[in-house]
């Protein structure tokens, strides 16, 4: 199975301050990657798919990139509604896996 | 409007069966891929199944495999996870998802609320 790692596994940041989370997958996924956002309680909410396309809805401060085996999620501006965790999942083989997600809270 | 609803989850003694439902609206059902996601208390998320459009193809997670079956009713719109020999390690919230697009296996935009499903004695 290709596993998922990300990092950092939480951080503290502030309102406005710029913010990147790495994924790293076992094995090469080509972009077959996607981000989701969940807040307690809360189904998750599809960010990004494609490594790198905004899901319809999505405001343009997420941005997607990288192929193969290294990914990044970056929050451009933090607002207070962008605190939650986020995950990474592959879609590339079979069974389809998740990040161990990134807890994001106020500094 | 899309609308996922999960139902059928409960408590459930450990070797136990349950089975989830999940009613679909707003969209071509048969023509979508659907998803079963885990989320344990305090975990992350498990990607569980996946079922195609015509019901034809289906995947698991390790962790499920021979335990669980992932169908569906195109006619009733309706996606279902039937779950035997129930563990504490299945105790979760399961979210059903509706595909990105109609070509495809990856998650989309819109999940259900989750049903939770909890084993105790």
């Amino acid at each position: 199975d290709i596993q998922m790692t990300q990092s950092p596994s939480s951080l503290s940041a502030s309102v406005g301050d710029r913010v990147t989370i790495t994924c790293r997958a076992s094995q090469g996924i080509s972009n077959y990657l996607a981000w989701f956002q969940q807040k307690p309680g809360k189904a998750p909410k599809s960010l990004i798919y494609g490594a790198s396309s905004l899901q319809s809805g999505v405001p343009s401060k997420f941005s997607g990139s990288g192929s193969e085996t290294d990914f990044t999620l970056t929050i451009s501006s933090l607002q207070p509604e962008d605190f939650a965790t986020y995950y990474c999942q592959q879609y590339s083989t079979y069974p389809f896996t998740f990040g161990p997600g990134t807890k994001v809270d106020i500094k | 409007e899309v609308q996922l609803v999960e139902s059928g989850g409960g408590l459930v003694q450990p070797g136990g069966s349950l089975r989830l439902s999940c009613a679909a609206s707003g969209f071509t059902f048969s023509s979508y891929a659907m998803t079963w996601v885990r989320q344990a208390p305090g975990k992350g998320l498990e990607w569980v199944s996946v079922i195609s459009g015509s019901g034809g193809s289906t995947n698991y997670a390790d962790s499920v495999k021979g335990r669980f079956t992932i169908s569906r009713d195109n006619s009733k719109h309706t996606l279902y996870l039937q779950m035997n020999s129930l563990g504490a390690d299945d105790a979760a919230i399961y979210y059903c998802a509706k595909g990105r697009s109609r070509s495809g296996y990856e998650l989309g935009a819109h999940w259900g609320q989750g049903a939770l499903v909890t084993v105790s004695s």
